[in-house]
């Protein structure tokens, strides 16, 4: 079965300052990956997602994220982070067959916290 | 028009009371889920439906009952509410299957509030 680990709980960073939140994952099988971004009192929104080829992916505002297969990490980035972009982040991987095959599974989260 | 849509958004009751929160999708997809997110933001799959087949069902007492009437609407009935079953629950649909990605498209969350 596969697991996902966020190793910092919570990020506090300065406007315009560069953030990366971190992201690990453990499977037996091919996966997809992906964060979500949580707004307070809001649903999850996919925020990128790696599926297969290039292993970087980008998002429209700017996120982007790197997939390691040999250290099996998904590390997201942004150069420049604004006051908007304070919310909490999920890392995700769903497996590409076996037994847990559907089955979305999330990291702990970790909440980005952007000060002006 | 709301991709994924939760009622009640609010549910605040009584332990002991029974309660349902009911989940539709207008995406044509085969599969819907059920997440509970705690206190502490983690998130846990509780049931996944494939095409009104359960696929999933995680450790989850039998106090929480999912219901598929059909592949659109995924409801949750949970009998003698406890303390410790407030939380938000989020509903969430992907298309599984060859060529799709599983991506799953959550609702907007339902919070229990249990006292």
């Amino acid at each position: 079965a596969q697991s996902v680990t966020q190793l910092d709980s919570q990020v506090p960073v300065f406007e315009e300052a560069p953030v990366e939140l971190r992201c690990n994952y453990s499977s037996s099988v091919s996966v997809y990956l992906f964060w979500y971004v949580q707004y307070p009192n809001q649903g999850l929104q996919l925020l990128l997602k790696y599926l297969s080829g290039s292993t970087l992916v980008k998002s429209i505002n700017g996120f982007e994220a790197e997939f390691n297969k040999s250290q099996t990490s998904f590390h997201l980035r942004k150069p420049s982070v604004h006051i908007s972009d304070t919310a909490e982040y999920f890392c995700a991987v769903i497996e590409l067959g076996g037994t847990s095959y559907g089955k979305l599974t999330f990291g702990q989260g970790t909440i980005l916290t952007v000060h002006p | 028009d709301t991709a994924v849509s939760q009622t009640p958004k609010y549910l605040v009751t009584q332990m002991g009371n029974d309660k349902s929160i009911k989940c539709e999708q207008n995406l044509g997809h085969d599969t819907m889920y059920w997440y509970k997110q705690d206190s502490k933001k983690f998130l846990k799959i509780m049931f996944s439906y494939n095409n009104k087949e359960l696929i999933i069902n995680e450790t989850v007492p039998n106090r929480f009952s999912p219901k598929s009437p059909d592949k659109a609407h995924l409801n949750l009935h949970i009998n003698s509410l406890e303390l410790g079953d407030s939380a938000v629950y989020f509903c969430a649909s992907s298309q599984l299957g060859a060529g799709n990605t599983g991506e799953l498209f959550f609702g907007e969350g339902s919070r229990l509030t249990v006292l």
